[in-house]
């Protein structure tokens, strides 16, 4: 199946501090979503995003396809970014989601 | 925010038990899904449906069975339950199948 990496597994960011998390995948997709779990364990959909750049507010997401990677970019991080970051793909064809490992950020005030 | 509720939002069983978890969604989406999500394990696919009494398995079916009878209602069901699925369940919906998905609040379940 299809595997995807997410980078890093961890991140400690200052309040205000911009940070990048990177999602490498094995395959073509025609699907990538990021996700952000919170600390009390909803799934918020933060950006449908196959190919091309999306803005939204603070966050942005750019995915490569023809390389097969995607990046979220926070900017000005907030205490209410912490959190766990998942990217999942679906294969063309394909029938399901696969999740990332998911990056887990903790932004301190 | 998508309309999606699971129910209950946390149960707590014991071994050998049937267990049936509930997805309902107000809005009219086609595909709904099964998620379980476990530490060291991230989310992973169970059954997922494509319409009324159309479902399919997932990467982890074993032990568990889906239905739907309506388009707003996916059941989950754990004929017995084992400890191996202490877990915390999450439902999704898309409109379609390569589309954007949105996850429901999550049940979690606690087998003895």
């Amino acid at each position: 199946g299809i595997q995807v990496e997410q980078s890093p597994p961890d991140l400690i960011l200052q309040e205000g501090a911009n940070s990048t998390l990177r999602c490498n995948f094995s395959d073509s997709v025609n699907n990538l979503q990021w996700f952000h779990q919170n600390p009390w364990g909803q799934l918020i959909n933060l950006f449908y995003i196959p190919s091309g750049t999306k803005q939204n507010g603070r966050l942005s997401a750019t995915t490569v396809a023809t390389e097969r990677y995607s990046l979220l970019y926070i900017s000005s991080s907030q205490t209410t970014d912490s959190g766990v970051y998942f990217c999942a793909v679906l294969k063309a064809a394909g029938n399901k989601l696969t999740f990332g490992g998911g990056t887990r950020v903790l932004v301190k005030p | 925010d998508a309309g999606i509720t699971q129910s209950p939002r946390h149960k707590v069983t014991e071994t050998g038990t049937p267990v049936t978890l509930r997805c309902h969604q107000t809005e009219n989406h086609r595909y709904m899904y099964w998620y379980r999500q476990d530490p060291g394990h991230g989310l992973r696919l169970i059954h997922y449906s494509y319409g009324v009494k159309d479902t399919d398995k997932g990467e982890v079916s074993d032990g568990y069975s889906v239905s739907r009878s309506k388009t707003e209602d996916f059941l989950l069901t754990l004929e017995s339950a084992t400890s191996s699925q202490t877990s915390v369940y999450f439902c999704a919906i898309s409109e379609s199948k390569p589309e954007t998905q949105y996850f429901g609040p999550g049940t979690r379940l606690l087998v003895l």
